[in-house]
């Protein structure tokens, strides 16, 4: 089962910031919180990952707690192009590195 | 750099028939996977391999087979078609290390008749 849990939806107003919050309370001090997000039916597309520090990319911030049970991905300007779906993911590279998806949140963005 | 590259795009089978799916990486990546997504719903993990010659099953792997005799190549066997397979199927293949990412196909649209 996935490690995560997500809302099931959200709405952002074009030019905003869409905050997109992940719930990860079980996850271990080598596990690391991924973002990926697949629009339409095209494959999934990694956006950004952090382990403690949160993280900014060309794409998005990724905001950690300090406990690290939770995170917010940031998209700073959302425009039409980023309505998808977007999976928050827990992952550990070893032996057993299943990537296991969630249901994800369905971001609409809103002209 | 192609990247994860998957054929066929499309695919109709007839319940029973066969059939291989195919799945190249050209990124050196020892770690790689293959998902079914549903009509909207999420994607199931059904196997995935972290070495060439070493396969795991997933969350869904009833109904399928896979090898991995190379590291550039993660093929999936459906070996009797059912309609409940009727899905889209992704690969994606990534490094084996903590902190990267991985890089998926556009996957195979698969329908059984």
């Amino acid at each position: 089962d996935a490690k995560t849990t997500q809302p099931t939806s959200m709405d952002c107003a074009e030019g905003r910031a869409a905050n997109l919050p992940c719930n990860h309370s079980t996850i271990s001090g080598n596990e690391y919180v991924y973002w990926y997000r697949q629009i339409h039916s095209q494959g999934p597309q990694y956006i950004i990952h952090g382990l403690k520090n949160n993280e900014t990319n060309e794409m998005a911030s990724l905001i950690i707690t300090e406990d690290r049970k939770s995170s917010t991905l940031i998209l700073p300007h959302a425009t039409l192009r980023d309505t998808a779906v977007y999976y928050c993911i827990v992952r550990v590279a070893g032996r057993d590195d299943k990537i296991i998806f969630g249901k994800g949140t369905r971001l609409h963005i809103l002209p | 750099n192609a990247g994860v590259t998957q054929t066929p795009k499309f695919r109709i089978l007839k319940i029973g028939q066969s059939m291989t799916l195919q799945c190249t990486q050209d990124m050196n990546h020892n770690y790689m996977y293959w998902y079914r997504q549903d009509p909207g719903m999420g994607l199931k993990l059904i196997y995935y391999s972290v070495g060439a010659g070493i396969t795991d099953k997933g969350e869904v792997p009833n109904g399928y087979n896979v090898s991995r005799s190379t590291t550039e190549d993660f093929p999936l066997r459906l070996e009797l078609a059912a309609p409940s397979q009727t899905s889209v199927y992704f690969c994606a293949s990534s490094y084996h290390r903590g902190g990267t990412e991985a890089f998926f196909g556009q996957g195979t649209r698969l329908t059984v008749v």
